[in-house]
């Protein structure tokens, strides 16, 4: 069984501050990773996949990849009130065509 | 704009109804997920389809089936509904074959509740 674990949160950080967001894999041979947004009562939305170790930014967002400790990573400057949601890792095994998702970390971003 | 529309915004049927769940997508994707959303379970899968009259279980199928008898249409269906499928329904759709960067996209979501 693939897992996908995260922090459940909730997540509190000060307007303005990184909000560090992470989550772990179990499945070796993961091949992408995805973060999705999700406001509370509406579907999950993408924010940025990464597919190779290392760091990839996308403007506030930071992606970041470890494969040999099967761990992936969202960092969030200058959090804003308006990043308030539920953010959900998704896992892609190599041609495989379903995404396992985790459970989902809640941000709230106070003023 | 990609778009993938869910029948419903909300649905109240009684235990033991046959409930049909309808998601149409635009986007000629070949692919097509249901799942189920639950505080503190997350998103799991229920069923998908790779193309159109095929179909593959899910991390849950117990109590549903599904249809898709048409590219852009993908039908999940309780049998007989009961109150423990009261839920968050999400449709999805991606393209085929799944690349590293193919997403998925997400309707409106249908939550369904069964009395």
């Amino acid at each position: 069984q693939k897992e996908v674990e995260q922090n459940s949160g909730p997540l509190s950080v000060p307007e303005g501050a990184i909000a560090s967001l992470n989550c772990t894999y179990s499945d070796r041979g993961s091949q992408s990773f995805f973060w999705y947004r999700q406001y509370s009562g509406k579907s999950p939305e993408l924010i940025m996949f990464i597919y190779s170790n290392g760091d990839k930014e996308d403007g506030r967002f930071t992606a970041q990849l470890n494969k040999a400790s099967q761990y992936v990573s969202l960092l969030i400057r200058d959090s804003q009130p308006s990043d308030s949601a539920t953010y959900l890792c998704a896992v892609r095994g190599a041609g495989s065509y379903q995404l396992t998702f985790g459970k989902g970390t809640k941000l709230s971003v106070i003023p | 704009d990609v778009k993938v529309t869910q029948s419903s915004r909300y649905l109240v049927k009684r235990t033991g109804e046959k409930v049909f769940l309808e998601c149409v997508q635009d986007m000629d994707h070949e692919n097509m997920f249901w799942y189920r959303q639950d505080p503190g379970l997350g998103l799991r899968l229920i069923y998908f389809s790779y193309d159109v009259k095929m179909k593959e279980k899910g991390d849950i199928p117990e109590g549903y089936s599904v249809s898709r008898e048409k590219k852009e249409r993908f039908s999940l269906i309780l049998e007989s509904a009961s109150t423990n499928q009261t839920s968050m329904y999400l449709c999805a759709s991606s393209l085929d074959p799944p690349e590293v960067n193919t997403e998925a996209f997400f309707g409106q979501g249908t939550r369904l509740t069964v009395v």
